[in-house]
């Protein structure tokens, strides 16, 4: 099976823009929560998504927004960029369950100039 | 804010070497602790999700304890192996979602011949 993938690896935009993250679970796993990690610091959370629904958001400003698709999809929208929203925005997948381990995906490397 | 340190921040030890890093956290009040290995260029790995003080977990080489009275716990590895060389993260699940984790920043491990 294919493990959590993430669309694009690599992305430069200028500030002010707006960017759309993409990932894929894990077959069978429901739930999607999604990280920043910035070089030095351990990943941050930004949201999780269970059934399609905001289970968790951690503290980003509101120009962060994510949703889950029908399949488990999902999508990390980021409006009005900012050159410190540099960073890898990891994704990760479960089943969404109690002391379940998270399935990582490569992440996607955004740099904003 | 519940913060979760490691030490050392990072570590270099040659092959053959055993080495054992470790996850401070301030309040025994988490569903689970969790360990991921994070090689370069590749997706952070699961190692164990522990939940039980006094719980031990071993996967090969590598080990771990958790000792939630007294707010620690230790990553060990016995006879250090180049490919062992990666940032080892620790995190905890206050919520009960296992989705939801607050990441320390890592001990990073580089393991030479």
């Amino acid at each position: 099976d294919a493990g959590v993938t993430q669309s694009p690896t690599h992305l430069i935009k200028t500030r002010g823009q707006h960017v759309t993250l993409r990932c894929s679970p894990i077959s069978g796993h429901k739930s999607v929560s999604w990280y920043q990690q910035v070089l030095g610091q351990g990943p941050q959370f930004i949201f999780q998504y269970y059934e399609k629904e905001e289970r968790g958001r951690g503290n980003f400003p509101d120009r962060f927004s994510a949703r889950q698709f029908p399949n488990y999809s999902s999508e990390l929208n980021v409006n009005a960029l900012l050159l410190g929203d540099s960073a890898l925005y990891l994704c990760a997948s479960s089943r969404g369950g109690a002391n379940e381990k998270l399935f990582f995906g490569s992440g996607t490397q955004l740099s904003v100039l | 804010i519940l913060n979760v340190e490691q030490s050392p921040q990072s570590l270099h030890v040659q092959e053959g070497d055993s080495t054992n890093f470790t996850c401070s956290f301030p309040s025994s009040n988490f569903y689970a602790l969790h360990w991921y290995r994070w090689e370069t260029a590749k997706s952070p790995e699961a190692l164990f999700v522990m939940t039980l003080n006094g719980d031990e977990k071993k996967k090969g080489r590598i080990s771990a304890t958790l000792n939630t009275k007294e707010g620690y716990s230790y990553l060990y590895i016995k006879g250090s192996q180049p490919e062992d060389s990666a940032t080892y993260l620790c995190a905890l699940d206050y919520t009960g979602t296992a989705s939801k984790l607050t990441f320390g920043t890592g001990t990073r491990l580089q393991v030479t011949l």
